[in-house]
């Protein structure tokens, strides 16, 4: 079965810090890859995808991930924190028409 | 535009109860529908997806049930709640593009 793997449980930052959250997947196909974030109180949405193409993937508010496929890693970065990014991010792999999560990186970020 | 609603918001249920979660999507046509449970420090766990009325695939065997009366409505059920049933349940939809939409959450409670 495929899994997603998230490293890192929490992490804290200072502002301006820069940032790389990792995630790796077990899945050695074709993947479809994605980054979601929840903000505290808010809805799961997305952050960024990668179906094919380049494989530097730019999102939302300065967000970029690059899927490595010799690794099986998709990390997202961004090159300075700010406080809103605090929240929870969520890694995923498309299997079969379904999205299987890792279990989650709870970001926070000191001002 | 599309827009995707759970209800209720929150939820605190006594052992053994029965559980009713609804969920509906406004502005398109036969998506895909899932349920999720996150739990803290375990990501989002798939429950059920439907691909079309009446049809309902299940993840995880458990004390849970889905069921899709109509193209837009998506219901979680049980019969007798657990513990182990506490958590936020999440709802979401996708169609074409393999990015899947959340809706806001239950909180369920069990006690």
């Amino acid at each position: 079965a495929q899994s997603v793997s998230q490293h890192n449980h929490h992490v804290i930052l200072s502002e301006a810090a820069s940032l790389e959250l990792g995630c790796n997947y077990s899945y050695g196909g074709t993947v479809n890859l994605f980054w979601y974030v929840q903000y505290p109180g808010q809805h799961l949405q997305l952050l960024l995808k990668y179906f094919s193409g380049d494989p530097l993937v730019k999102g939302i508010k300065g967000f970029e991930a690059e899927f490595i496929k010799s690794k099986f890693s998709f990390n997202l970065r961004k090159p300075s924190v700010q406080w809103s990014d605090t929240a929870e991010y969520f890694c995923a792999v498309e299997s079969q028409g379904n999205l299987i999560f890792g279990k989650g990186t709870k970001l926070s970020v000191k001002p | 535009s599309q827009t995707i609603h759970q209800w209720p918001a929150t939820l605190v249920q006594p052992v053994g109860s029965p559980l009713s979660l609804e969920c509906t999507v406004e502005g398109t046509s036969n998506p895909n529908l899932y349920w999720y449970r996150q739990a803290a420090g375990r990501g989002l766990q798939l429950l059920f997806y439907s691909v079309g009325i009446g049809q309902i695939s299940s993840e995880v065997p458990q004390n849970l049930s889905a069921s899709r009366p109509q193209d837009r409505q998506f219901i979680l059920s049980s019969k007798k709640l657990l513990l182990s049933d506490s958590g936020f349940y999440l709802c979401a939809w996708r169609k074409l593009s393999w990015e899947q939409y959340f809706g806001p959450g239950t909180r369920l409670t069990v006690t």
